[in-house]
């Protein structure tokens, strides 16, 4: 089946520094890359959208400034939170469109501390 | 935009016993509708899905009704096992093609109590 391959699993980072985070599509061509974040025991909420190629599309309320989305491939999207702080610890979860039979699929997601 | 609503937030039901997770939705647009399974640390897990062309599929111990006319939808697990303890989220799109989102419930955490 299809799968999204996600990295860094953890990572801790201190105040002030940008944190890079990325997701490869390995068996399909991932045309389109959603970027959730999910705080404790909430659900999952959509920052941003990217399409391979284009600038991408960010919710209302999300800095696009701050979280840096790149989805030059159609295998390989990043997003880069710059300039981190302890609001911006969460667990950030990628996924995309993977076709009829598979639905979207997600990356294992990324669990950022900033301290 | 679309609305995803879930209830109940918790549910804590016996093992073997059976359990109900319902969820609403507001665009009526939306033609398809998968439920994921999400256990601590890691990401979200497609468990079964339903398009809108159907009103109810099964997989084993889980199934999924589907009530366009409401705008409803819901998961069901019988016999449940320990397990199957884990977050359940329903979501809604208007299909898998590039470019449209998933929208979340708000999640059910389930427990199953051996």
């Amino acid at each position: 089946g299809a799968v999204v391959s996600q990295h860094p699993s953890r990572v801790i980072c201190k105040s002030g520094t940008s944190v890079k985070i990325e997701c490869r599509s390995l068996d399909f061509q991932a045309t389109t890359m959603f970027w959730y974040r999910q705080f404790p025991k909430q659900s999952l909420m959509l920052m941003a959208t990217s399409n391979e190629g284009s600038k991408a599309t960010y919710e209302q309320g999300v800095e696009k400034d701050k979280f840096l989305i790149n989805h030059a491939s159609l295998t390989l999207s990043t997003l880069t939170v710059t300039s981190a702080h302890p609001e911006d610890s969460s667990f950030y979860i990628c996924s995309a469109p993977s076709g009829p039979n598979y639905g979207y699929t997600f990356g294992s997601g990324t669990r950022l501390t900033v301290v | 935009g679309e609305n995803v609503e879930q209830h109940p937030s918790t549910l804590s039901v016996q093992e073997g016993d059976s359990a109900v997770i319902k969820c609403t939705y507001s665009d009526s647009a939306s033609n398809y509708f998968p439920w994921y399974k999400q256990e601590l640390g890691k990401g979200p897990q497609l468990i079964i899905d339903i398009r809108s062309n159907v009103g109810e599929k099964k997989d084993q111990r889980i199934a999924v009704t589907l009530n366009k006319t409401a705008k409803h939808f819901s998961l069901h697990i019988t016999e449940t096992q320990p397990e199957d303890s884990a977050v359940y989220f329903c979501a809604a799109s208007r299909g898998n093609n590039a470019g449209n989102m998933l929208t979340f419930g708000g999640g059910t955490r389930l427990m199953v109590k051996p």
